[in-house]
C-alpha cells in the first residue's frame, strides 16, 4: 500500500541550529502539505504546495523556515535558526491534487526536540 | 477563521461499551469532514471521510455522521476494543483546500 515517507523520524538538536525534514509523498500526488503539531494541539497548516509552486504559506515563519518542493515529487522543510518553541511533530500528507474533495494522506511525522 | 472544537477531551470507557465522540466546528462552509487517529508520537490515519452533501459514513465497528447546517459531526464506536486507545482528531476542509483540526479525543478502553 503506497505510504507518505518522512525522515528522519526524530531529531534532536540545539537552539540556534538548522534543522531539515524531509518528505517523499504517495507516487502521483499533486498536492503537498507540511503541518506542525504542538503537544497536545491538532495539527495546523505551515505551507502547501501544487506540484513544484506554493499555493499558501501564509502560517510559515518565513524569517527562519522553508520549504521547496523542486521537480514537485519530494520536499524539504528547513528551520534555521532553530527555537525552543518549534518543538513539535512536523507532519507531511499529500493528495492527489489539489481540490475541495481530496482525501490527505498523512506520513509518520519527525519529532522535533529542540534544547 | 474556522475553529473546531471536540468534546469531551478524554475519555475513559470499559472493553465493550458503544461511545460517541463530538465534534462541532463554527463555519458551516465545509467541503469535507475527516476523522483521524493518532497514536501516541505517531502520524495520522484517516478513519472516514465524509462529504459536505453527505450524512453519514460507516466503516467496520466505526460510523461518522454530519450535520454541515449545526456544525455538528459525531464518531460512533461500537464494541471497543482496547486496540481502540487513541487520540482522535477530526478536521475539516475549507475552499482554500486547508484542514482545520480540532485538538482532539484521547480515549482509553479499559480491559
Amino acid at each position: 500500500e503506497a505510504e507518505v515517507a518522512q525522515s528522519p523520524r526524530y531529531k534532536i538538536t540545539e537552539k540556534s541550529q538548522a534543522v531539515a525534514f524531509w518528505c517523499d509523498p504517495i507516487s502521483g500526488h499533486a498536492t503537498l502539505y507540511w503541518y506542525r503539531q504542538i503537544l497536545g494541539q491538532g495539527p495546523e497548516l505551515l505551507v502547501q504546495f501544487q506540484d513544484e509552486s506554493v499555493v499558501d504559506d501564509s502560517q510559515l515563519p518565513k524569517d527562519r523556515f522553508s520549504a521547496e518542493r523542486l521537480k514537485g515529487v519530494d520536499s524539504t522543510l528547513k528551520i534555521q535558526p532553530a527555537e525552543l518553541g518549534d518543538s513539535a511533530m512536523y507532519l507531511c500528507a499529500s493528495s492527489p491534487r489539489r481540490g475541495a474533495y481530496n482525501e490527505q494522506f498523512f506520513g509518520p511525522g519527525t519529532r522535533l526536540t529542540v534544547l | 477563521k474556522q475553529e473546531v472544537t471536540q468534546i469531551p477531551a478524554a475519555l475513559s470507557v470499559p472493553e465493550g461499551e458503544n461511545l460517541v465522540l463530538n465534534c462541532s466546528f463554527t463555519d458551516s462552509a465545509i467541503y469535507n469532514l475527516q476523522w483521524f487517529r493518532q497514536d501516541p508520537g505517531k502520524g495520522l490515519t484517516s478513519l472516514l471521510l465524509i462529504q459536505s452533501s453527505q450524512r453519514e459514513q460507516t466503516s467496520g465497528r466505526l460510523n461518522a455522521s454530519l450535520d454541515k447546517s449545526s456544525g455538528r459531526s459525531t464518531l460512533y464506536i461500537a464494541a471497543s476494543q482496547p486496540g481502540d486507545s487513541a487520540t482522535y482528531l477530526c478536521a475539516v476542509q475549507t475552499g482554500a483546500n486547508n484542514l482545520f483540526f480540532g485538538t482532539g479525543t484521547r480515549l482509553t478502553v479499559i480491559p
